[in-house]
């Protein structure tokens, strides 16, 4: 999971395994979440999104599960892949009302560091 | 060509000098953010835009300023730079409509 500090959570798995890569996020209020992946050199990718009034959403090869009770919200890989190596974070929207606008900026967590071996 | 471009991509800077990195965007989107990324930790906000007349203040904008030349064009500027300014930023951009933020690769700035 996330934590604070200089030092990322690592995972490291085999390849054809299953990750998963937890997150824990902070506000209630949050109402959209979203996973990102961070190959070296590079900027942060999409890689799939869940809405609050959704608990589970499926992409190809990844699944988003969202748990509000304990605000925690979770990444699955099936069948890992060496090009699966990277940093991976998650990201809270809280939308906040200003001047009659609604407006939502993204809180991202500290990422944690997955390597596949092959 | 990308969605969003950053430029310079790399840049040493001496303590002390002004420095401007620049980002634009082909997405159409209203909304840029600028963030900062330091090792072990995340994503930082520096500033945002939401439109070409809306700047905004982030969680760490001291020493840093931005301009909104146009919709596709948001520059961050470090008047004077200092060592601790040291770090890879990043600029994205939003559709409202949807929440997930479009990032460039990435400028990274060492300042010695």
């Amino acid at each position: 999971g996330e934590s604070v500090g200089l030092h990322l959570p690592t995972l490291s798995v085999q390849e054809g395994d299953n990750s998963i890569i937890n997150c824990a996020y902070s506000n209630s209020a949050s109402d959209y979440f979203i996973w990102y992946k961070q190959e070296s050199g590079k900027g942060p990718q999409f890689i799939i999104d869940i809405r609050s009034n959704m608990d589970k959403r499926q992409g190809q090869r990844v699944t988003v599960l969202l748990n509000k009770t304990v605000k925690h919200l979770s990444l699955q890989i099936a069948a890992t892949q060496p090009g699966d190596s990277a940093v991976y974070f998650c990201a809270e929207r809280v939308t906040g009302i200003a001047g009659g606008t609604s407006y939502g900026k993204l809180t991202f967590g500290q990422g944690t560091i997955l390597t596949v071996h092959p | 060509d990308a969605d969003v471009t950053q430029t310079p991509r790399n840049r040493i800077t001496k303590t002390g000098k002004r420095i401007m990195l620049e980002c634009s965007q082909t997405k159409g989107h209203d909304r840029m953010y600028w963030y900062r990324q330091d090792p072990g930790l995340g994503l930082r906000l520096i500033y945002y835009s939401f439109d070409v007349k809306d700047i905004n203040k982030g969680e760490i904008s001291d020493g840093y300023s931005v301009s909104r030349q146009a919709q596709a064009k948001f520059s961050l500027s470090l008047e004077s730079a200092i060592p601790n300014q040291t770090a890879l930023y990043f600029c994205a951009t939003s559709d409202p409509g949807r929440g997930g933020y479009t990032f460039g690769s990435g400028t990274r700035l060492t300042v010695v």
